[in-house]
């Protein structure tokens, strides 16, 4: 069964971090590129970074470029999303997922930035 | 960025009735490879995305084939041949062809 599961989350105040973490099974994690989508409460989905199945190719939303780190270690079968400077803009609920070749979607860590 | 421009925004659509949904993009998606990473997702309430179309009109394992997918370039279509009550919920397309990805605003489908 494939699964991906997120871990991490949680009420942070603004301007620290918070890393993120997303644990694959069920398929061969190495051969997807990876992405971190979020959605705010009661909003849409927005998409926030990616990283190739190797980690030669990673980008970013603008609104998060310079703050996020998107990451990966095949040989754990795991992604991660290091956050910095956090906002209140960034509350949101994070997905990790594969969409364009496979579709695989986890089923959400909530981060919630607030004093 | 490629905007995404999804219509409607709700949709009440009585069970067996058919729905549409349009998905227009401010440039082509079509890639380099010559592929067009035009998704259609299906969000019911309380759960993550699931995606049922990729690469315009495939769809995905599992997903009745009441479920269709059509369009190129800067234009798209998802259609609902008979709706069941299944079928409710949040729909978005989103463009995996060009960085950074792009989701439409979503459309809400609901039971008349």
């Amino acid at each position: 069964e494939v699964q991906l599961v997120e871990s991490g989350g949680g009420l942070v105040q603004p301007g620290r971090s918070l890393k993120l973490s997303c644990l694959a099974s069920g398929f061969t994690f190495s051969n997807y590129g990876m992405n971190w989508i979020r959605q705010a409460p009661g909003k849409g989905l927005e998409w926030v970074a990616s990283i190739s199945s190797s980690s030669s190719y990673i980008y970013y939303a603008d609104t998060v470029k310079g703050r996020f780190t998107i990451s990966r270690d095949n040989a754990k079968n795991t992604l991660y999303l290091q956050m910095t400077s956090l906002r209140s803009e960034d509350t949101a609920l994070y997905y990790c997922a594969s969409f364009n070749y496979g579709s695989y979607w986890g089923q959400g860590v909530m981060v919630t930035v607030s004093s | 960025d490629v905007v995404m421009t999804q219509t409607p925004v709700s949709l009440s659509v009585a069970i067996g009735q058919p729905a549409s949904i349009s998905c227009k993009s401010s440039q082509s998606l079509v890639g380099t490879s010559g592929k067009t990473y035009l998704n259609w997702l299906l969000q019911r309430p309380g759960q993550s995305p699931k995606r049922l179309i990729y690469l315009v009109s495939k769809l995905d394992s599992g997903i009745p084939d009441r479920f269709s997918g059509s369009g190129s370039e800067t234009d798209f279509t998802l259609k609902i041949s008979r709706v069941e009550a299944d079928d409710l919920g949040v729909y978005y397309c989103l463009q995996g062809t060009h960085f950074p990805y792009t989701f439409g605003a979503g459309t809400k489908l609901e039971l008349k």
